[in-house]
């Protein structure tokens, strides 16, 4: 099983809700990736995750929140979002960070809205 | 973070090889050479990597030059599944994604 699953799929939310993405992998990875994607840019990484603990950031806004609660799930709590925040939200995993040959497994993402 | 250079854009015709290639000038000697494919509406998915010697999966070859510091992604094929945003980098710590090449891919 080479699967990320991201749910939800589609998200709409406004601006004082408070919402949740969520990732989860059973490959035994210990290294997981938030990455946000607006329309025809490249992902950008936000935050990365290894043996459970936050190894980046990358000078996200506090509004996102990650959190791993376990070596499968990732949670990235959302609080107050602008419009801008609006683009798809990837999920990722890797073997352990660290290991420069290891690959990253993809989710089909979160589409967000906000309104 | 890795910095890489693809062309914007490239085209190919069905059923015709496609030669996307990669400049990265400041690669380190043990780093090695990632590439990604994005799918219209998906995630970024795993291509292919290496080294230094030329590799085979398939996916795709990649072709190394001698000196590291560019790589051709070889596509010799090309079908209109592989229309993407295909993706180059070489330090696969953390993903970073370049701006990458958006493959067209004609009948």
């Amino acid at each position: 099983d080479t699967e990320v699953t991201q749910t939800p799929k589609h998200l709409v939310m406004g601006m004082t809700n408070k919402k949740s993405l969520k990732c989860e992998q059973h490959m035994g990875h210990r290294a997981m990736y938030w990455y946000k994607q607006k329309a025809k840019k490249p992902p950008e990484l936000m935050f990365v995750y290894s043996y459970e603990k936050l190894s980046i950031n990358e000078s996200v806004p506090s509004r996102f929140s990650p959190e791993c609660p376990n070596s499968s799930l990732l949670n990235l709590h959302l609080h107050a979002l602008q419009p801008e925040d609006s683009a798809l939200y990837l999920c990722a995993s890797s073997q352990r960070r660290g290991l420069i040959y290891s690959i990253q497994y993809f989710g089909a993402g979160t589409r967000l809205s906000v309104l | 973070d890795a910095k890489t250079t693809q062309p914007n854009s490239m085209e190919s015709n069905e059923e015709e090889p496609v030669h996307l290639p990669c400049n990265h000038s400041t690669i380190s000697g043990t780093d090695y050479i990632h590439w990604y494919r994005q799918l219209p509406s998906q995630g970024p998915e795993y291509v292919i990597h290496g080294l230094t010697s030329n590799v085979n999966n398939r996916m795709a070859s990649l072709a190394i030059a001698e000196d590291r510091k560019s790589s051709t992604l070889i596509l010799h094929r090309a079908t209109l599944r592989d229309a993407a945003v295909y993706y180059c980098t070489y330090n696969n710590n953390d993903m970073r994604f370049g701006a990458g090449t958006r493959l067209t891919v004609k009948p």
